[in-house]
């Protein structure tokens, strides 16, 4: 939705570079984790998902990297095109979904 | 297939007013979910349903009542609307339980509501 973007972090990339996007997460119990895309005015949509006995799933342009050590999540996007400009964020699955705030990513021509 | 439709897209109401916003889903889901969704945050859980004739709170469901008297349906009322309701309101749905095992949150557009 628009008013998303307040106060989130953006990063800029350049069209066809890679980009990666990181979230922290809270819960050392958490076994599921999901990314989603929100573009302006609609609502989430999955990527990508991924479960605590793997550290790397692979998807079309896009990898999740999972480090339970340190309770980190990342999403990298192969050849950033501008379609893939959006809200971006992870959610954890433990004993209830929990959605991260998200992280704007705005792809230059 | 629509997915998750939601109704009305945008709404104002004054203070006091109640309303109540539509959520279907055509993909014969048992779970749905309302959220809503404000700057800076993340998607926080208002109520959620299991199954038709269930209902059951989330994590912010005061102000707020919902009814799933069709499986494909899920309602969510305001009863007195309040300006701390003000927000954008997203209906969800899913195939397996809430901790989604093999299957993730299917989300309708929102539905952006202001209280005056």
């Amino acid at each position: 939705g628009e008013n998303v973007g307040l106060h989130l972090p953006t990063l800029s990339v350049q069209e066809g570079d890679n980009s990666i996007i990181n979230c922290a997460y809270s819960n050392s119990a958490s076994d599921y984790f999901i990314w989603y895309k929100q573009e302006s005015g609609k609502g989430p949509q999955f990527i990508i998902d991924i479960r605590s006995n793997m550290d790397k799933r692979q998807g079309q342009r896009v990898t999740v990297l999972l480090n339970k050590t340190v309770k980190h999540l990342s999403l990298q996007i192969a050849a950033t095109q501008p379609g893939d400009s959006a809200v971006y964020f992870c959610a954890e699955s433990g004993n209830k979904l929990v959605f991260g705030a998200g992280t704007i990513l705005r792809v230059k021509s | 297939n629509a997915g998750v439709t939601q109704t009305p897209k945008f709404r104002v109401l004054k203070t006091g007013q109640s309303m109540t916003l539509l959520c279907a889903q055509d993909m014969n889901h048992e779970y749905m979910y309302w959220y809503r969704q404000d700057p800076g945050m993340g998607l926080r859980l208002i109520h959620y349903s299991v199954g038709e004739g269930t209902t059951a709170k989330g994590e912010v469901p005061d102000g707020y009542n919902v009814s799933r008297l069709k499986k494909q349906n899920f309602l969510l009322g305001l009863e007195s609307a309040a300006p701390s309701q003000t927000s954008v309101y997203f209906c969800a749905s899913s195939y397996s339980s809430l901790r989604q095992g093999d299957s993730p949150l299917h989300f309708g557009n929102g539905t952006r509501l202001t209280v005056t």
